[in-house]
């Protein structure tokens, strides 16, 4: 997994909890994003950073912050989480070649979250 | 409202034998992938297909797509045991957005 590395893997926290995830990617890309992969639902598309600019959020709660520090580098700040926030976070990167087309992404192991 | 959706959501079948799992899309898409996911662990990118293309190949895999009717199929030939995951297509619709689909869980029995 030298790709995109997620850490930690596994995270268990209560409602009250501030903890962060984080994501580093060595594939040279420039956009990465944040993924929530819920039981039986569609793979949620949460956060896209492009360049080190935020340019997608899907109206996702608050208590989920985002941060871009540099190109290889993506964080998921969590605070106050509630029980249906439990989830698999997945992080991707990929290459924004500024033509308007999606390219492929690849993706991180995930971070299993359980909020109790 | 969710772009994606795969048919069968779940497939069976024995080693040797084909696969196809289907994708129906509801808006204007400039590409289509599949990814693979093993249990509880990250999407793999299988293969990308542009909006003017109709049929591409990458080793056992042949994926089509028909824009008039917003489909797309995933065809693995010979499956083996080890191809055992869950299967989504996802619609790149621009700047960096993908939307994906739920799934089709696919099961290789040896």
């Amino acid at each position: 997994e030298t790709g995109v590395t997620q850490t930690p893997r596994h995270l268990v926290m209560g409602m009250t909890n501030k903890k962060s995830l984080k994501c580093e990617q060595h594939l040279g890309h420039n956009a990465m994003y944040w993924y929530k992969q819920s039981a039986k639902k569609p793979l949620e598309l949460m956060f896209v950073y492009s360049l080190e600019e935020r340019v997608e959020n899907n109206s996702v709660p608050s208590r989920f912050s985002p941060e871009c520090p540099n190109s290889s580098h993506l964080f998921l700040h969590l605070h106050t989480l509630q029980p249906e926030d439990s989830a698999l976070y997945l992080c991707a990167s990929s290459q924004d070649r500024r033509t308007g087309e999606t390219y492929e992404q690849y993706f991180g192991p995930g971070t299993r979250l359980t909020v109790t | 409202s969710q772009q994606g959706e795969e048919d069968p959501q779940a497939l069976s079948i024995q080693e040797g034998e084909n696969a196809t799992m289907n994708c129906s899309y509801k808006t204007s898409i400039n590409n289509l992938q599949w990814y693979r996911q093993n249990s509880g662990r990250g999407l793999v990118h299988l293969i990308l297909i542009r909006s003017n293309e109709r049929e591409k190949h990458s080793g056992r895999l042949r994926v089509t797509l028909d824009t008039s009717k917003k489909s797309s199929s995933l065809l693995i030939t010979a499956s083996r045991a080890a191809d055992t995951a869950s299967y989504f297509c996802a619609t790149g619709t621009g700047f960096q957005k993908l939307v994906f689909g739920t799934g089709t869980r696919l099961l290789v029995s040896p």
